[in-house]
């Protein structure tokens, strides 16, 4: 079954001070790995797809790495306006096209 | 970009009560999209696959008498909750991509469900 594991639940950070979100995944047939940021109240925004173990993408602030078991978002100096859900997600082989979420890591920064 | 309009934003509603959301590709053609609920700190779970001119593919546990889906165009697909009771409440997202299946997807910004 495929899956996803979102860590941490919560993370909290001073403005400036860098972090990593993290997102372990099992999947049979890995079509893309897909990062979302979500604002409350809001439907999910799009920030990057990784297709292949060793892909790196990058958008600002922030960067996303790909292993065979997990990703990683980097958040490089955040600002308060960095704070939202972080959600991940896959797409299997076997699927029609949907996604399998995590349950976000939800993001704070403080000035 | 590909923008994903969902309409409405908002519904409060006595239980009983049959509620439609409207879900618009903008800018593309979807022959697929897909519909998510999500309850307060928790996943996105996915409902039903609805497909352009054929019907929906429901996931485990979903009735398909409840939540009617009818995608009648390439751009867009709907939702009906029917005979909806406290317990449907929660937050409705849908979701569609362009090209092929492994491009991302794009959601619009939900619909909050309130049944009284």
């Amino acid at each position: 079954e495929d899956q996803v594991t979102q860590s941490p639940e919560a993370l909290r950070l001073q403005e400036g001070e860098s972090s990593s979100l993290n997102c372990s995944y099992t999947v049979s047939g890995l079509r893309g790995l897909f990062w979302y940021r979500q604002d409350p109240g809001k439907g999910p925004e799009f920030l990057f797809t990784l297709y292949s173990a060793g892909e790196e993408k990058e958008k600002e602030r922030l960067k996303a790495t790909l292993t065979k078991k997990e990703s990683f978002l980097h958040i490089t100096a955040p600002k308060p306006e960095d704070s939202a859900t972080y959600l991940c997600a896959v797409q299997g082989e076997g699927s029609q096209g949907n996604l399998i979420f995590g349950k976000g890591t939800k993001l704070s920064v403080k000035p | 970009g590909a923008v994903v309009s969902q309409h409405p934003s908002r519904v409060i509603c006595k239980s009983g009560t049959s509620v439609k959301i409207e879900c618009r590709s903008l800018d593309f053609q979807a022959t697929t999209m897909f519909w998510y609920r999500q309850f307060p700190k928790q996943s996105l779970m996915l409902m039903a696959t609805s497909n352009e001119g054929s019907k929906a593919t429901y996931e485990q546990g979903v009735e398909k008498d409840k939540f009617l889906i009818n995608h009648a165009s390439l751009t867009l697909s709907t939702l009906t909750v029917t005979s909806a009771h406290p317990e449907d409440s929660s937050f409705y997202i849908c979701s569609a991509s362009e090209g092929s299946r492994n491009q991302p997807q794009h959601f619009g910004d939900g619909t909050r469900l309130s049944i009284l």
